[in-house]
This record gives structure tokens, sequence and C-alpha cells, in this order.
């Protein structure tokens, strides 16, 4: 079945210590979106790319970077993880989004990650 | 800016029926999806509006006004599985034709 996978599920990590987060899909989207999901809140966009155009969000920190190295793949580095980076991230994709289509995201199922 | 509101929490019985409000402001509307979302899971999509007027989908049917900036969920035959948090996200085309969502409605369906 076409899909959005995470790896790993749950991740933990050292305050300070680098931490990378996988996402692939087989759905040949176009667009790869990174949220940053805290407890009983929306999920927040981190960045987007749009095929290898990569759109960062103003309020994004730059603690977090990305990397898409072709259509299936997107990461999620994390340079130096803070306690207030333990969230849920989720990763999702869409394809091109054209007026008035019905172009919802798919979402993957999420890493956890924990920083100690 | 955006702005997306919702209650933030709800409670129904089983086999009741319960409506989610959201309400909106954005500059660039471009349609309005509803996603579920379980506990520790990712969002998964419900519904799609982007003109005014009901949609259906078996229990789950979702209404748009854009005018009033306002749209609802309405859930019917609750069953205890429907137990979820239940995402507004509107889609904008002044803000690169993102999603942004709402803070979430959390559902508790009781026996």
């Amino acid at each position: 079945d076409a899909m959005v996978i995470q790896n790993p599920r749950y991740q933990v990590t050292q305050f300070g210590k680098p931490v990378t987060l996988s996402c692939s899909q087989t759905l040949n989207h176009n667009v790869m979106y990174w949220y940053q999901q805290k407890s009983s809140q929306a999920p927040k966009l981190l960045f987007h790319y749009y095929d290898k155009d990569f759109n960062n969000e103003a309020d994004t920190p730059d603690n977090f970077q990305s990397r898409r190295p072709n259509t299936s793949f997107c990461f999620l580095d994390i340079r130096s993880p803070g306690l207030g980076d333990a969230a849920m991230y989720l990763c999702a994709t869409s394809r091109d989004q054209v007026q008035g289509w019905q172009e919802t995201q798919y979402f993957g199922p999420g890493t956890r990650l924990l920083v100690l | 800016g955006q702005n997306i509101d919702q209650p933030t929490e709800m409670t129904a019985t089983e086999g009741a029926i319960v409506q989610i409000n959201c309400t909106y402001q954005t500059s660039g509307f471009n349609g309005l999806f509803w996603y579920q979302q379980h506990a520790g899971e990712a969002p998964t999509f419900l519904s799609y509006n982007v003109l005014d007027g009901l949609e259906e989908k078996g229990r789950f049917s979702s209404f748009l006004s854009r005018s009033k900036g306002y749209s609802y969920l309405l859930l019917k035959e609750l069953q205890m599985k429907d137990s979820a948090s239940y995402l507004c996200a509107v889609r904008d085309d002044n803000y690169g034709q993102n999603f942004v969502f709402g803070p979430g409605t959390r559902l508790s369906v009781l026996p």
C-alpha cells in the first residue's frame, strides 16, 4: 500500500546530542512537510519542500534543519536538542495544490522524541 | 495572520449526535479540512469543504459557511472508537497554500 513511513516511532536522545528523524513516502507526492506537535496542541509547521525547493517557517528555530535528497525521502535534523524539543514529529505529503482540488495531506505515524 | 478556534473538549454519549464547531479568520481561504487524531497517532483525513454547504460521508458530515468563517463537523451514531481529537485545518493561499491547524477538540464518548 502507498504510504508515508517514519522511523523510528520512538527516539530517545540526550540534551544537546544531534538527532535525525526520517520520513519516506511511496505516494510520489512532490510536497513534503515536517510538523512538530506537543501534547494537546495543534501540529505546528516547521518547514516544507515543494520538490527540491525548501521553505522554512519564519518562527522555526535554527536548531532545526531538513534535507530532501530525493522525492521519496526527507530528514529532520535537530542539531542540539533541548528539553523543549520533546514532542511528536509528524511528516506529511501532498500533491500539487490546485485551486479547488481536494488535495489533503497524508500523515505518517509520527516519531515521538524524548530528550533526557 | 490566521486564527482558528475550536472548543477544547466535548463529551457525548454512545449513539448520540455531536457537532464540533470551528471558526477561522484567514485572508486567502482555499479549503477547510477535518482530521481525526487518536492519542499518539497521526491525523487522518475525514472531510473537505471549499464551497458553502454540507458534505456527507457516512456517519460524518461537514458544513462550511465562507461568509461567516465557520465550519462544523457532525458525528452521528457515536461509537466508543470515535473518542479522539478532531482537528480543523484551513488551507491559505497567502500562506503558500499551506495548512493552518486549529488547536483540536478532544471528544470523549461515554457508554
